[in-house]
């Protein structure tokens, strides 16, 4: 089955610099890559996504990048504020009935 | 729309006890997940459903059960809690129309002593 690994496990940057996070995938029939945002105690929330025919995609602060040859997809905040402090998860969907195979978390802590 | 709800929030379990996680949603959605978050862990697939009648184990099935009676509803069953099966839980549902986002549940913390 499919298999996502996730780094850095955690990331700690200061108010107004970039993180990035980044995810590989084993299974080149993956198609979808979903970036959750998990708050403490809360449920896991979608914030940005993009599917295998695409490069690169950007909603304001965020973008997610992808390179389908080396098998790898990242995550880009620009400008954090500490309202971006959670946990991020990767996740990637090799078939249509559209199961997740999550990455292991990211715990991004951005100080004032 | 509630989205997709989930009972009860807590629980504790002693080894050897059964019960039952209930999840519901009521945006018409095919497709339902079952998921197991472990601390500082990733969630991983437990069982999944594709339609009213249909399930499907996922990454780690041993020791759940699932029906899919109707589809708002995906209940999941565990017959003989272990500690291994304490885990925060939880419940998740698509559209059918190719990958796209799972809409999850507030999730259901199960502790077993």
């Amino acid at each position: 089955g499919e298999n996502v690994e996730q780094h850095p496990s955690t990331l700690s940057v200061q108010e107004g610099d970039s993180a990035v996070i980044k995810c590989t995938y084993s299974d080149s029939a993956s198609n979808y890559f979903p970036w959750y945002k998990q708050e403490l105690g809360k449920r896991p929330q979608l914030i940005i996504d993009i599917r295998s025919n695409v490069g690169e995609k950007k909603d304001q602060r965020i973008a997610v990048t992808l390179n389908k040859t080396a098998k790898h997809f990242s995550l880009h905040i620009t400008e954090t504020q500490p309202e971006d402090s959670a946990v991020y998860f990767c996740a990637a969907s090799p078939d249509n009935f559209n199961k997740f195979y999550f990455g292991s978390g990211t715990k991004l802590n951005v100080k004032p | 729309n509630a989205g997709v709800t989930q009972t009860p929030k807590f629980r504790i379990l002693k080894i050897g006890q059964s019960m039952t996680l209930q999840c519901t949603q009521d945006m018409n959605h095919n497709y339902m997940y079952w998921y197991r978050q472990d601390p500082g862990m990733g969630l991983k697939l437990i069982y999944y459903s594709v339609g009213a009648g249909i399930t499907d184990k996922g990454e780690v099935p041993n020791g759940y059960n699932v029906s899919r009676s109707t589809t708002e509803d995906f209940p999941l069953r565990l017959e003989l809690a272990a500690p291994s099966q304490t885990s925060v839980y939880f419940c998740a549902s698509s559209d059918q129309r190719g990958n796209n986002e799972q809409f999850f549940g507030p999730g259901t913390r199960l502790t077993v002593l």
